[in-house]
């Protein structure tokens, strides 16, 4: 079976410019969680979906936004690109909202130059 | 407020034993996981627990004690492949989202 899988893996783009990436979770998991990992710290919650509704946000500004299709995917977009949001977005899947091991893509490293 | 505490950076010697703490203060809790990230990679799952007590999975083991807001990592036999950051992250009750540690960045050396 297919784990998570993300795309693009890497990506540059300009301040000021948007981006959205893209998570296919584990077949039969309904919950997509986004995350963002900047070098040397640990991941910091972005948006948490459950069967296409958001269940959680993170404090992150109104520049993003997500949302979780009827296939369990999920997109990621970010507006406004800053240079601060150069990091390694990751993505879990997991079968519950809570209480279950989330499994994780490989990660889009986005850099904003 | 959320804070999850593990220490930066630890140095093990290959065939040892070393142990990785966590302390962390929580609106709530429903859950506290352990995630090995090799660099440039993605976490992978190691342990959770929601109980009090050891939970044992061959060379590594997880223990919690939810009345002192503590857990631990322990990791036994240490080999070279074990060197990785680990991540301490917990469930609260509100939202079902995952609050990390910082991560400890474990070396180990010959």
């Amino acid at each position: 079976d297919a784990g998570v899988t993300q795309s693009p893996t890497h990506l540059i783009k300009t301040r000021g410019q948007h981006v959205t990436l893209r998570c296919s979770p584990i077949s039969g998991h309904k919950s997509v969680s986004w995350y963002q990992q900047v070098l040397g710290q640990g991941p910091q919650f972005i948006f948490q979906y459950y069967e296409k509704e958001e269940r959680g946000r993170g404090n992150f500004p109104d520049r993003f936004s997500a949302r979780q299709f009827p296939n369990y995917s999920s997109e990621l977009n970010v507006n406004a690109l800053l240079l601060g949001d150069s990091a390694l977005y990751l993505c879990a899947s997991s079968g519950r909202t809570a209480n279950t091991e989330a499994f994780f893509g490989q990660g889009t490293r986005l850099t904003v130059v | 407020g959320q804070n999850i505490d593990q220490p930066t950076e630890m140095t093990a010697t290959e065939g040892a034993i070393v142990q990785i703490n966590c302390t962390y203060q929580t609106s709530g809790f429903n859950g506290l996981f352990w995630y090995q990230q090799h660099a440039g990679e993605a976490p992978t799952f190691l342990s959770y627990n929601v109980l009090d007590g050891l939970e044992e999975k061959g060379r590594f083991s997880s223990f919690l004690s939810r009345s002192k807001g503590y857990s631990y990592l322990l990791l036994k036999e240490l080999q070279m492949k074990d060197s990785a950051s680990y991540l301490c992250a917990v469930i609260e009750d509100s939202n079902y989202q995952l609050i990390w540690g910082a991560g400890t960045k474990l070396i180990i050396k010959p």
